[in-house]
C-alpha cells in the first residue's frame, strides 16, 4: 500500500461546477498536510496547508479527517485557470518531516 | 526574492554516462530537497538537507546517485552511471526551516532528463 493516494483522474469538469479530491494516507504519524498545484510543464506551487479545524481561501476548501486518515481538497465555481494537476503532500513527524507527495490528481474545466 | 534556481534546464545523455545537476536554494533557507518526477507521477524525495548535513536519503539509489551540499547552500546531484529508467523531471525545492513540519517548499523549475 502505498503512503499516500490520490485518484490520478483526470476528473473533467464544466466552469462553475464543484468539484473534490481525496487523498488519503497510511502513516498515522503525518503531522503536516498540503494541497499543491502543479501546471503543466511546470514546478509544484504551494496551494494551501491543510490544518485540523479546516480551512478555507475564497474557491478552495481543504479540510482533514485524522480518524479515516484522509485529506481533502473541494473547489467551488471552478474556473478554466484551475486546470491543473493537484498533489497531496503528508509529512511524517519523528524529528526530520519527511514530505511524501502522492501522484496527483488531473483536473480538466472545459468552457 | 529570488528563487530556487537550477541548471542545466535540459539534458540529454546516453546510457552509461554521467550527469549532475546544481541547484541554489533561496537565500537564508537552511533545508534543500532533491525531488524525482517520472511523467504521470507525484515527486519522490530523493534526499533532504538540513543545512549541509543529510536528514533523509533513504530513497535515494546509492549505488549510482549522490548528492552533496558543501557550506550549507548550493548543492549538485550526480547520476553516475545513468540508465534508461533515470529519465525523469529533477525538482529541487528549498524552505525555510525542516524543525517544524508547516514550512512551504518552493520548488525551482526543474532539469528534465533524458537517458537514451
Amino acid at each position: 500500500r502505498k503512503e499516500v493516494e490520490q485518484d490520478p483522474g483526470p476528473f473533467n469538469v464544466p466552469e462553475g461546477a464543484t468539484v473534490a479530491f481525496n487523498c488519503t494516507y497510511s502513516n498515522s504519524a503525518s503531522q503536516s498536510f498540503f494541497w499543491y498545484r502543479q501546471d503543466c510543464r511546470k514546478e509544484p506551487k504551494l496551494l494551501m496547508s491543510v490544518y485540523s479545524s479546516g480551512n478555507e481561501d475564497g474557491r478552495f476548501t481543504a479540510q482533514l479527517n485524522r480518524a479515516s486518515q484522509y485529506i481533502s481538497l473541494l473547489i467551488r465555481d471552478s474556473k478554466l485557470s484551475d486546470s491543473a494537476t493537484y498533489l497531496c503532500v503528508v509529512r511524517i513527524t519523528g524529528g526530520s518531516y519527511i514530505p511524501t507527495f502522492g501522484r496527483g490528481t488531473s483536473l480538466i474545466v472545459h468552457p | 526574492e529570488a528563487g530556487v534556481a537550477q541548471s542545466p534546464r535540459y539534458k540529454i545523455i546516453e546510457k552509461r554516462q554521467s550527469v549532475a545537476f546544481w541547484c541554489n536554494p533561496i537565500s537564508g533557507h537552511a533545508t534543500l530537497y532533491w525531488y524525482q518526477q517520472i511523467l504521470g507521477q507525484g515527486p519522490k524525495l530523493l534526499i533532504q538537507f538540513q543545512n549541509n548535513g543529510v536528514v533523509d536519503d533513504s530513497q535515494l539509489p546509492k549505488d549510482r546517485f549522490s548528492a552533496e551540499r558543501l557550506k550549507g547552500v548550493d548543492s549538485t546531484l550526480k547520476i553516475q552511471p545513468a540508465k534508461l529508467e533515470d529519465s525523469a523531471v529533477y525538482l529541487c525545492a528549498s524552505s525555510s526551516s525542516g524543525v517544524a513540519g508547516d514550512y512551504e517548499q518552493y520548488f525551482g523549475p526543474g532539469t528534465r532528463l533524458t537517458v537514451t
